[in-house]
């Protein structure tokens, strides 16, 4: 039962801004929405996560849409260190709270 | 700080073998969680403790798992007798609270 849809795949330039989509229309009043990425044979890595306001970080910038049902993570000047695969995961932010890895998208930029 | 640290990085077993993983938490998390991850499944939560008391097993595939932590620094995630469907990456986490996790390295399994 996904909570989360992703598009399995997209590329990006090198220099370009990565724009990752994803759904979650059925997400909870207290659900948040959490951003991973995994490197090649390394462990998941945490962006970013939020509830309903824009946040931004050093790593990335994460836009949710005003109902929630839908949010996009932006890295603003993708690098050939960003190839990975984005995990775009909701939950509760309770301590302790499991979270479910999805398929994720396997993002790649080109030089 | 060092991060979560797992131990052995990789482990080739023979069928039938023990096979014991370990992790440490990161120093003040109160959360550890134990992931698998293979090419057909993702990454599946396997077991989490919550001051080293397990809190939810269901993840964990059979009586053949079993994990351990008997202390706020140390978890140990078993697997006897070990079979060639078990080789996966298996990761630990550690988590101070919220959903923001850190990961160690992994453990890649391989069982022949």
């Amino acid at each position: 039962d996904a909570k989360t849809t992703q598009p399995p795949s997209m590329d990006c330039a090198e220099g370009r801004a990565a724009n990752l989509p994803c759904n979650h229309s059925t997400i909870s009043g207290n659900e948040y929405v959490y951003w991973y990425r995994q490197i090649h044979s390394q462990g998941p890595q945490y962006i970013i996560h939020g509830l309903k306001n824009n946040e931004t970080n050093e790593m990335a910038s994460l836009i949710i849409t005003e109902d929630r049902k839908s949010s996009t993570l932006i890295l603003p000047h993708a690098t050939l260190r960003d190839t990975a695969v984005y995990y775009c995961i909701v939950s509760p932010n309770n301590a302790g709270n499991m979270l479910t890895f999805g398929g994720g998208t396997r993002l790649m930029v080109k030089p | 700080d060092a991060g979560v640290i797992q131990s052995p990085r990789h482990e080739v077993t023979e069928m039938g073998q023990e096979v014991t993983l370990r992790c440490k938490p990161i120093s003040g998390h109160d959360y550890l969680f134990w992931y698998r991850q293979t090419m057909m499944r993702g990454l599946e939560l396997l077991i989490y403790f919550n001051n080293n008391v397990p809190i939810d097993d269901s993840g964990m595939p059979e009586d053949r798992f079993s994990a351990k932590m008997p202390n706020a620094s140390f978890s140990t995630l078993k697997i006897q007798p070990s079979e060639p469907r078990d080789s996966a990456v298996y990761f630990c986490a550690s988590s101070a609270s919220g959903g923001r996790y850190t990961f160690g390295s992994g453990t890649r399994l391989t069982v022949v």
